[in-house]
C-alpha cells in the first residue's frame, strides 16, 4: 500500500525567504503522479502544484517549484519570496496511474511572519 | 464559476441524530469523493463515485452512506451520528482522463456530534 509522510508538523519562515517543505512517499508503482495542495485557514483546498512521475523536470508554477527525487522517492516544495498569503496548511498527495484514489501526507503547517 | 459546493458549513448534532451532507458541481466532472479531515490525519477517503451510477468504499466509509444522485451530486449521509464522526467533511471531484485525474475540493462541512 502506498503511504505519503511529511516529517514536519509545523514550519515557519520570514517574508521574503525561501522555505522547503519536504514529503516522502511510498511506493511499487513506476507511473504514478505527486501533489502539493494548500490550505489556508478559509478551509478551501487549493492545489498548487502537480509532478508526473514518468516527467525529469521538476514542477514550477510561479513562486512554487518541486524538487522531485523519483529514486529516493522524494517530493519536496519550495517557496520563494514567501508572502504573508502563503500562511496555510501544506498538504502533499500520491495518486496511482489507474486509480481514482489520491492517500493525503498529513500535512505541515507554514506560517510566514511580517 | 462555483466549482465545488458543500452545504451545509456549519452543522451541530446530538449524538445519534441523522443528517444528509450535499455536494455538487459544475464541472461536468464524472468522478467524486468524500473526505473527512481530522487533526493530523490529513485527508481521509469515506466514499468515492467513479461515475454516475457507482459508488464504492474509501478508507473509513464505516457509519456513512453516500448517493450519487445525478452527475452533479453526491450526498453523504450519518444515519446515526457518533462524536467520533466530529470532523470536517470535503467533497471533490475530478475528470478522469485515463490514467491520472487532478481533484477539486470544496470548502468543506464542519460538523461537531455531541
Amino acid at each position: 500500500a502506498q503511504t505519503v509522510t511529511q516529517s514536519q508538523p509545523e514550519m515557519s519562515v520570514q517574508e521574503a525567504e525561501t522555505v522547503t517543505l519536504s514529503c516522502t512517499y511510498d511506493t511499487s508503482e513506476n507511473n504514478y503522479y505527486l501533489f502539493w495542495y494548500k490550505q489556508p485557514p478559509s478551509r478551501q483546498m487549493i492545489l498548487v502544484i502537480r509532478q508526473e512521475a514518468y516527467k525529469q523536470q521538476n514542477a514550477t508554477e510561479n513562486r512554487f517549484s518541486v524538487n522531485f527525487q523519483k529514486a529516493a522517492k522524494s517530493f519536496s516544495l519550495k517557496i520563494s519570496d514567501s508572502q504573508l498569503g502563503d500562511t496555510a496548511m501544506y498538504f502533499c498527495a500520491f495518486g496511482g496511474s489507474g486509480t481514482y484514489k489520491y492517500i493525503f501526507g498529513t500535512g505541515t503547517r507554514l506560517k510566514v511572519l511580517a | 464559476n462555483a466549482g465545488v459546493t458543500q452545504n451545509p458549513k456549519f452543522q451541530v448534532l446530538k449524538t445519534g441524530q441523522s443528517m444528509t451532507l450535499q455536494c455538487a458541481q459544475d464541472m461536468n466532472h464524472n468522478s467524486m469523493y468524500w473526505y473527512r479531515q481530522d487533526p493530523g490525519m490529513g485527508l481521509r477517503l469515506i466514499y468515492y463515485s467513479a461515475s454516475e451510477g457507482t459508488t464504492d468504499k474509501g478508507e473509513v466509509p464505516n457509519g456513512y452512506n453516500v448517493s450519487r444522485l445525478n452527475k452533479r451530486e453526491f450526498s453523504l449521509r450519518l444515519e446515526s451520528a457518533a462524536p467520533s464522526q466530529t470532523s470536517v467533511y470535503f467533497c471533490a471531484s475530478s475528470q478522469w482522463t485515463g490514467w491520472w485525474n487532478i481533484q477539486y475540493f470544496g470548502a468543506g462541512t464542519r460538523l461537531s456530534v455531541l
